[in-house]
């Protein structure tokens, strides 16, 4: 069973365009994370979710919108899709903030 | 403040010891270790929780000094399986996990 699981895993999309990457936890986890992982390999948290709630709002561009319709679901929303937003973008999960985090297999977004 | 981690790459052959660095300017709550191997996701090793507090994994065991903002991995007679890039992750109290840089290990047969 997969723990952390994120679709799409490739994402090729246009300058302008807006897409959606969806990530779903099966581990009753209270808390889920966006990271954005850069082609340096940089590992930067996005956002972070407990119960629902938004706790870790980093400084991203506000077309980048997360939603978490329940505990077990984190989507990240991208609007005007840029050039510089190609990277790996991978979700977590933890039991609650500073626990082990569970990363999911990661989607690949490419901007053309 | 994101932490420094060193070396930025190491290349060991099979059965021989490692040590990678992770130090912080700002007094931490909290050190997080995981490995990504290329291609895939980070992957949990440990956590440090308490100031001189040491951990271990298999053969790879960890070491925090609070007072000094310290954390350092140890991989002892390292395998093939260990080769990957492995990020320090520091926690001040009541903040988020911040990230090093990662260290690249390879490791030769």
């Amino acid at each position: 069973d997969t723990a952390v699981s994120q679709t799409p895993k490739y994402l090729v999309t246009q300058m302008g365009n807006d897409k959606s990457i969806k990530c779903e936890q099966n581990l009753g986890h209270d808390t889920m994370y966006w990271y954005k992982q850069d082609s340096k390999k940089f590992l930067k948290i996005m956002f972070s979710y407990n119960n629902k709630e938004l706790i870790i709002n980093e400084t991203v561009p506000n077309r980048f919108s997360p939603k978490s319709p329940d505990k077990a679901h984190l989507n990240l929303h991208i609007n005007s899709l840029e050039l510089g937003d190609s990277a790996v973008y991978f979700c977590a999960s933890s039991q609650r903030l500073r626990s082990e985090q569970f990363f999911g297999p990661g989607t690949r977004l490419t901007v053309l | 403040q994101q932490p420094v981690q060193s070396p930025q790459a190491v290349i060991l052959r099979e059965g021989e010891d490692a040590v990678i660095n992770c130090s912080s300017s700002k007094a931490l709550y909290s050190v997080h270790w995981y490995r990504q191997k290329h291609g895939e996701a980070p992957v949990f090793l440990m956590i440090l929780l308490k100031g001189g507090e040491q951990k271990g994994h298999e053969k790879i065991s960890a070491s925090f000094n609070e007072k000094k903002q310290q954390s350092s991995l140890y991989l002892t007679a390292s395998q093939l399986s260990y080769s990957g890039t492995y990020f320090c992750g520091t926690e001040r109290r009541d903040d988020k996990i911040i990230f090093g840089k990662g260290t690249r290990l390879h490791i030769l047969p």
